[in-house]
C-alpha cells in the first residue's frame, strides 16, 4: 500500500522561473493538503483541496502560488516567478476524510531558488 | 489564530524516558496529533488524542487535558533511532493542522 508520493524530491530553480510540485495521495484518500516548512520553523498550512475543488487556500500567498487537484492525476502546487524566499520544503498530506482525520505526509519536495 | 508551544530541544540518555510537553490555545478543538520527523524526511504520524487521558502505543504514550490546553508525548526506553524532531499539531474547527515549531530530541549513548 503505497504512501503519499511527491516528486520531485529536490528541485532547483533560478529566480523568475516556475516550480511545479506534484503530489499523489494515498490510495482511497480524496483530501489533499499542502504545507510549507521553512528552516527552523514549523509546518505552515497552505491549501486544502478535494478532487476538482479548492476548499481552503487561506494559507497560500495571493500572488504567484496556485494549486489544483484534477479529476485525474496528481495534485499540483505551482509557484510562478520564484524568489529566494520561496526556498523551503513543501509537504503534501492526504486523508480519507476531512475534519479531525489523521493526515499522512509525503516525503516532501525541497525547493532551492538560486 | 492558533498558538502551539513546545520546547525547542531536549537531550536524554539511551534507555531513559523523555516527556515532551505541548500547550495550545486554539479556537475550537478537533484533536491533537503528534508526529515524528527525522531530518530531511516526512513527518510520520505517532498518535492522536481527542478525549482527555492517556493513549499508549508501545514505547510511546500521549496524554491530553483539554481543559488545560495541554498534551505531552512520553518516549520510554529511548533508542538512538528516536533522535528526531517531534511535532505537536492541533486540528481546531477545521481540517488544517496547526503545528508547533517542533522539539528536537537528541538521544546520547
Amino acid at each position: 500500500n503505497a504512501g503519499v508520493m511527491q516528486n520531485p524530491r529536490h528541485l532547483v530553480r533560478r529566480r523568475g522561473q516556475e516550480a511545479r510540485l506534484r503530489c499523489s495521495p494515498m490510495k482511497g484518500h480524496s483530501h489533499v493538503y499542502w504545507y510549507r516548512q521553512l528552516p527552523e520553523e514549523g509546518l505552515k498550512f497552505m491549501v486544502y483541496l478535494q478532487k476538482e475543488n479548492i476548499i481552503d487556500e487561506s494559507g497560500m500567498p495571493k500572488e504567484r502560488f496556485s494549486a489544483e487537484f484534477p479529476k485525474e492525476g496528481p495534485s499540483i502546487l505551482r509557484i510562478q516567478q520564484v524568489v529566494r524566499g520561496d526556498s523551503a520544503a513543501y509537504f503534501c498530506a492526504s486523508s480519507p476524510q476531512g475534519v479531525g482525520d489523521t493526515q499522512y505526509f509525503g516525503p516532501g519536495t525541497r525547493l532551492t531558488v538560486l | 489564530g492558533q498558538n502551539i508551544d513546545q520546547p525547542t530541544e531536549m537531550t536524554a540518555t539511551e534507555g531513559a524516558i523523555v516527556q515532551i510537553n505541548c500547550t495550545y490555545q486554539t479556537s475550537g478543538f478537533n484533536g491533537l496529533f503528534w508526529y515524528q520527523q527525522h531530518a530531511g524526511e516526512a513527518p510520520t504520524f505517532l498518535s492522536y488524542n481527542v478525549l482527555d487521558g492517556l493513549e499508549e502505543k508501545g514505547r510511546f504514550s500521549s496524554f491530553l487535558s483539554r481543559s488545560k490546553g495541554y498534551s505531552y508525548l512520553l518516549l520510554k526506553e529511548l533508542q538512538m533511532k528516536d533522535s528526531a524532531s517531534y511535532l505537536c499539531a492541533v486540528s481546531a474547527n477545521d481540517y488544517k493542522l496547526s503545528f508547533g515549531a517542533g522539539t528536537t530530541v537528541t538521544v546520547r549513548a
